[in-house]
This record gives C-alpha cells, sequence and structure tokens, in this order.
C-alpha cells in the first residue's frame, strides 16, 4: 500500500520566496495533519485537517503560513514570504478518523527538509 | 515540567542486548500509546500502538504501560545494528487527535 507522499524531498530557496509544500494522504484516510520537526522543539502541530475542513490551525505560527485540502487526496502548505527561522523538516501524517469515537493512529511521510537562506 | 518526559541518549548498545527505552508522562488521562522509529532523513514509522495498560509484543518489540506510575516502555530483544534511528513515544487522550510527543531516543546498536 502507498504511504503518506510528500513532495518536494528537499527545497531550498531564498529568503522573502514563496513556498509550498505538497501533502498526498493514504488513501480513505479523513484526518491529515502537517508537523514541522526542529531539533530545538521536535515535532511540533501545525494544523489538522478532518474531512478536508481545517480543524485546528493554533499551531500555524504566523499569517505567513496557510494550508489547504481542496479534496481527499491533496493538501498544501504554503509558506509566503518565507525567511530562514521556517528552515526545518515538514512533515505530513493521515489517519482513518480522529475524535470521539476513535483514535487511529498517525502515518508519516518521509517529510520536506526545507531550508530558507 | 513537560508533559511527555523522553531521555534523548544517545543510547549505545552493543549488538545482541536488550535494550530498554522509556518516557514518563503526568496526563493521567492519557489512554493511547504509541512507539514510533524515525531514520535518518525519514518520517516517523509506527512500531506499536497501544491502549491502556499492559504489554503488546510483536515480534522483537515488547510495548510496556504502566499507568500507575505513567510510565511507558519499549523493549527490543536481540537489537540489530539496522535498529539505530531514533525512536518516538507519542500519547492521546480519547476523543482528541493531538498526540503529544517525546522529543526521541536516538539508539546507536554496535556490531
Amino acid at each position: 500500500d502507498a504511504g503518506v507522499i510528500q513532495s518536494p524531498r528537499h527545497e531550498v530557496t531564498e529568503m522573502g520566496q514563496e513556498v509550498t509544500l505538497r501533502c498526498k494522504p493514504i488513501s480513505g484516510h479523513n484526518s491529515l495533519f502537517w508537523y514541522r520537526q526542529t531539533m530545538m522543539r521536535g515535532l511540533e502541530l501545525l494544523i489538522y485537517f478532518n474531512n478536508n475542513v481545517p480543524i485546528d490551525d493554533s499551531g500555524m505560527p504566523e499569517d505567513r503560513f496557510s494550508a489547504k485540502m481542496p479534496n481527499a487526496s491533496f493538501s498544501t502548505l504554503k509558506i509566503q514570504p518565507s525567511e530562514p527561522r521556517d528552515s526545518a523538516v515538514y512533515f505530513c501524517a493521515s489517519s482513518l478518523g480522529q475524535g470521539r469515537n476513535s483514535n487511529q493512529p498517525q502515518h508519516f511521510g518521509d517529510g520536506t527538509r526545507l531550508s530558507i537562506l | 515540567q513537560k508533559e511527555v518526559e523522553q531521555d534523548p541518549g544517545p543510547l549505545s548498545v552493543p549488538e545482541g542486548a536488550i535494550v530498554s527505552l522509556n518516557c514518563t508522562y503526568s496526563n493521567s488521562a492519557f489512554q493511547y500509546f504509541m512507539w514510533y522509529r524515525q531514520y535518518s532523513r525519514k518520517g516517523p514509522e509506527l512500531l506499536m500502538y497501544t491502549y491502556s495498560s499492559g504489554n503488546k509484543e510483536d515480534g522483537r518489540f515488547t510495548a510496556q504501560v504502566d499507568k500507575s506510575s505513567k510510565y511507558i516502555s519499549l523493549f527490543i530483544r536481540d537489537s540489530q545494528p539496522s535498529d539505530s534511528a531514533t525512536y518516538l513515544c507519542a500519547m492521546s487522550a480519547p476523543g482528541t487527535y493531538k498526540y503529544i510527543f517525546g522529543t526521541g531516543t536516538r539508539l546507536k546498536v554496535l556490531a
């Protein structure tokens, strides 16, 4: 079975440029998560979608960050304008159902390693 | 105090050793406990997923939850160099989507 697919795997760009990260969740999963991982702060949840609807974006650091999920098989995380402190590894994860009646495990993609110069 | 505490290591062991990795937590509402393995430049890979207390075994891996002590463990038997990775614990409460992750323990299994 295909897992969570993220692209690009690596992105190097200059400060001020727009960055778009992409994610294809596991087919049939209805919950999608974007995380950021750094040495200092570990894994941080940025935003959570359920059935394509953003439920919790309290982890999005600033208005420069935005995320969309136009359909069940695709999500994007956009940073505009990018800054050097945004350099990190960004992971997408998906699961089959979260909430009151279930708590299914999250499955992660291999991430996008982002470097802002 | 963090909700989840995990020793960052690194932990170095000889091949064939039994490895014990641990996390402590403070939130008694946690009922779901996960262990992830993360190789360098890869995403976290789910190893073990347990609900409430007790033990769960899968091949060379055993996950143990002691809710009375708020302590979880992952045991790796007959450790192999291929087990060298960072191991992350994660936990959550019923009815919530949020995982609280430990900072990860780096494990090195020496051939």
